[in-house]
């Protein structure tokens, strides 16, 4: 998997849009980049993924660079709950999923009041 | 649907002793993880399961951790004996095992070893 880059940490305040960079400057063609978060005592989140084409769910944006060598996870209206650590990942995707998810150290989120 | 469960949430053991995990996955989730997650780190993969198989275990201190998936469904991980290094929080994932397929996690098990 291509190695990723994100800030140690962040604050956003409560009801802005938080905007989280990840750096992915090895991303090979087939790599997808995925984002989890993990809440404080609890286990990782699924939130997005996304190969080369921006994505939108209920819980976050995803945009990714033209030339797919870093990403921008959007949190469109943080919360106090949003607080958390939020790790970018890139993987490879193929059928059977027996990539390994190498998660690095994350972006520590900090929403205030 | 409901999430993976684990148990015991926490565990206070002495070195050298052994303890056990267990995890039970999303239903009808083929693919189960074990995580080993040490205070200030990201979760790093131990093992991974295809149903009752084995296919990743490259990270997994075999001389003293085990791990098994009987019937392709529960999961066990052993340590034995255990160090004061393996004091972390283990963590289950499981997902379907499709092409784009998540990781959906528990709620993991604080151990601390004294």
């Amino acid at each position: 998997d291509a190695k990723t880059t994100q800030p140690t940490s962040m604050d956003c305040a409560e009801g802005r849009a938080a905007n989280l960079p990840c750096n992915h400057s090895t991303i090979s063609g087939n790599e997808y980049v995925y984002w989890y978060r993990q809440i404080h005592s609890q286990g990782p989140q699924y939130i997005i993924h996304g190969l080369k084409n921006n994505e939108t769910n209920e819980m976050a944006s995803l945009i990714i660079t033209e030339d797919r060598k870093s990403s921008t996870l959007i949190l469109p209206h943080a919360t106090l709950r949003d607080t958390a650590v939020y790790y970018c990942i890139v993987r490879v995707g193929n059928q059977g999923g027996y990539q390994k998810v190498t998660f690095g150290t994350g972006t520590k989120l900090q929403v205030i009041p | 649907e409901a999430g993976v469960a684990q148990s015991p949430r926490y565990k206070i053991i002495e070195k050298r002793q052994s303890v056990a995990f267990w995890c039970n996955p999303i239903s009808g989730h083929a693919t189960l993880y074990w995580y080993q997650q040490i205070l200030g780190q990201g979760p790093k993969l131990l093992i991974q399961f295809q149903n009752n198989g084995v296919v990743d275990d490259s990270q997994l201190p075999k001389d003293r951790f085990s791990a098994e998936r009987l019937k392709g469904v529960d999961s066990t991980l052993k340590i034995q004996p255990a160090k004061l290094e393996d004091s972390a929080v283990y963590l289950c994932a499981s997902s379907r095992g499709g092409m784009h397929s998540p990781q959906y996690f528990g709620p993991g098990t604080r151990l601390l070893v004294l």
